[in-house]
């Protein structure tokens, strides 16, 4: 089965940068969107298509795609931007999710 | 406003049945691709299934045969029918509406957090 790998977590001072990986063999091939969810609320689509941002996104969420890696970047973090992240692809007609990534803002 | 409603929260025993629904306003469901996306209790997203504009329609290996997504043109609403329920389906599900053609989930409904329990 088609899987995407993402670290567990990943921590980052205040208003530093912060990267999450997505990982898969070739995936510099796909498509790749990326959703953040808050606790108890429905994801939201911070990255569409690699690398860009649907409209109220802040320009400090940024995306790219090369190889084997996808990463999702955010600049300036702050304390609001706390949350679970998750990669997404669609292989043939089935969509795949990362196992998510849980951003610690320190 | 582009929206996605679902219906509230369910209790069913292991074996029952269940549709949920998620009622679109702002845009046309049947125009659109549809997913369902579920999310167990603390763990991560799961992608569900798919129905197509053209009405073809695809579902993740763990709900093959088991769970229908449908639509009513007339209510603008999608639908997942769930049978032969098991524990293991207790999770938040949600609909999203594909902003192309299996492309990004843009627009989410709240979630509906169904349980299979006796």
């Amino acid at each position: 089965s088609y899987e995407l790998t993402q670290p567990l977590s990943v921590s980052v001072a205040l208003g530093q940068t912060a990267r999450i990986t997505c990982g898969r063999n070739n995936i510099g091939s796909k498509n790749v969107h990326w959703y953040q969810q808050r606790p108890g609320q429905a994801p939201v689509l911070v990255i569409y298509r690699d690398s860009n941002r649907p409209s109220g996104i802040p320009e400090r969420f940024s995306g790219s795609n090369s190889g084997n890696t996808a990463t999702l970047t955010i600049s300036r973090a702050q304390a609001g931007d706390e949350a679970d992240y998750y990669c997404q692809v669609w292989d043939s007609s089935t969509g795949v999710f990362g196992g998510g990534t849980k951003l610690t803002v320190l | 406003e582009v929206r996605l409603v679902q219906s509230g929260r369910h209790l069913v025993q292991p074996g029952g049945s269940l549709r949920l629904s998620c009622a679109a306003s702002g845009f046309t469901v049947s125009t659109n691709y549809m997913t369902w996306v579920r999310q167990a209790p603390g763990k991560g997203l799961e992608w569900v299934s798919v129905i197509y504009s053209g009405g073809s329609s695809f579902y993740a290996d763990s709900v093959k045969d088991r769970f229908t997504i449908s639509r009513d043109n007339s209510k603008n609403t999608l639908y997942l029918q769930m049978n032969t329920l098991r524990g293991e389906d207790t999770a938040v599900y949600y609909c999203a509406r594909d902003r192309s053609v299996l492309d990004a989930l843009d627009i989410w409904g709240q979630g509906t957090m169904v349980t299979v329990s006796s």
